[in-house]
């Protein structure tokens, strides 16, 4: 995960509350890649940007998620509002430009919503 | 819906060689495996991937059945810190990648 950061690493929130996720690729990916994990629905991909441009969001449970991508160094997923069964640990993942085969995945942020 | 299909869990001496199957009788031609693994509390990590020849690299050994209705990952030498849930996926030449349930992989003293 040398080549991704995320923050928080752990977010603790009460319901309603906006909560920010934020990923930091290094420069020279390709894609980036939001995942959602959880014990019941295991890793689930939630969308993906090319080049910055968002390209499949169908993984994005409601329209409380959004994700953008202002920028090829940053890249923010909000949930407004938030409710307790978003508690998760989100991934940011990249692939680089040149290698679409391989998925370099962050630490993770671990969103527990009260 | 992922398009695999793995053994809940394995369980492997440290030291011996850990063979990890994976069943994909649906693969289309142009779809590659990929194998992925996650250790406790950390991201997943890149093992290998394959079209239809065998593959090897520092990690690993990934063997694909002629048919490629089948693989198996092979870890030649497993150390405790091989521990993890191994992901087998099918993908297109695409970015895109469905993550399964994987196999929980034990490795003991």
């Amino acid at each position: 995960d040398a080549g991704v950061i995320q923050s928080p690493r752990h977010e603790v929130t009460e319901m309603g509350q906006e909560v920010t996720l934020r990923c930091k690729p290094i420069s020279g990916h390709n894609s980036l890649f939001w995942y959602r994990q959880t014990m019941m629905r295991g890793l689930e991909l939630l969308i993906y940007f090319n080049n910055n441009v968002p390209i499949d969001d169908s993984g994005m449970p409601e329209d409380r998620f959004s994700a953008k991508m202002p920028n090829a160094s940053f890249s923010t997923l909000k949930i407004q509002p938030s409710e307790p069964r978003d508690s998760a640990v989100y991934f940011c993942a990249i692939t680089l430009a040149g290698d679409r085969s391989t998925q370099y995945f962050g630490p993770g942020t671990r969103l527990t919503v009260l | 819906d992922a398009k695999t299909t793995q053994p809940p869990s394995m369980d492997c001496a440290e030291g011996r060689a850990a063979n990890l199957p994976c069943n994909h009788s649906t693969i289309s031609g142009n779809e590659y495996v990929y194998w992925y693994r996650q250790i406790h509390s950390q991201g997943p990590q890149y093992i290998i991937h394959g079209l239809k020849n065998n593959e090897t690299n520092e990690m690993a050994s990934l063997i694909i059945t002629e048919d490629r209705k089948s693989s198996t990952l092979i870890l030649p030498h497993a150390t405790l810190r091989d521990t993890a849930v191994y992901y087998c996926i099918v993908a297109g030449n695409t970015d895109k990648l469905i993550f399964g349930t994987g196999t929980r992989l034990q490795v003991f003293p």
